[in-house]
């Protein structure tokens, strides 16, 4: 069972473009983190959010957790070529986290 | 710092072979997970150990055994590969929040 839903699958912008990706559940999660991942490479953590109604910034990315911590989203603003990856949401019970299916972005120079 | 790494990078095994991945972690971490990564599927866990001998099942574990006897390495098997493992297996680690991941292996069953 998919515990967490990402949308879009996919996404392709050119670069300058703002953008959002979202990744919502029906569970409720201690904390939910989000993760880059790169072809080839094993995904890397961006943010960890844990308290409902968090919003949190790296440089021009902005994280949000809902207020009922089950759903989140991720911000991009003026996205360059280097944003383009494979952006994994994951949320927590007990020892474990449960990963989303990703959505793949490409951003085109 | 190597962090989290995964031994081989590549493999090719035939139905019904034998094979162990290597995981090696140097951050003193308690907590090693085996994911793998399929189009579609996302991460799904595999096994994880929350300490030195100790290891617990994930979300589909049927196939592969583990074992965690020194606190930075945790070992995956696979006893009699099927073409339904073919996939790409990451193993990660963590102390408290946030998982550091291995850079991967491909494994293909033929």
């Amino acid at each position: 069972t998919q515990l967490l839903e990402q949308s879009p699958q996919f996404l392709s912008i050119q670069e300058g473009e703002n953008l959002t990706v979202y990744c919502n559940s029906s569970s409720v999660f201690s904390s939910l983190q989000w993760y880059r991942q790169e072809p080839g490479e094993g995904p890397v953590l961006l943010v960890t959010v844990v308290t409902g109604g968090e919003v949190k910034k790296l440089k021009r990315l902005t994280f949000q957790f809902g207020d009922a911590r089950k759903d989140s989203s991720l911000h991009i603003t003026a996205a360059q070529p280097g944003d383009t990856g494979l952006y994994l949401c994951a949320g927590a019970e007990g020892n474990q986290f449960y990963f989303g299916t990703g959505t793949s972005l490409t951003v085109i120079p | 710092n190597a962090g989290v790494t995964q031994t081989p990078k590549f493999r090719v095994l035939k139905t019904g072979q034998s094979m162990t991945l290597l995981c090696a972690q140097d951050m003193n971490h308690e907590y090693m997970y085996w994911y793998r990564q399929d189009p579609g599927m996302g991460l799904r866990l595999i096994h994880y150990s929350v300490g030195e001998g100790t290891t617990a099942k994930g979300e589909v574990p049927d196939g592969y055994n583990v074992s965690r006897l020194k606190k930075q390495n945790f070992l995956l098997g696979l006893e009699s590969a099927a073409p339904s493992q073919t996939s790409v297996y990451f193993c990660a680690s963590s102390r408290t929040q946030g998982y550091t991941f291995g850079s991967g292996t491909r494994l293909t069953v033929v």
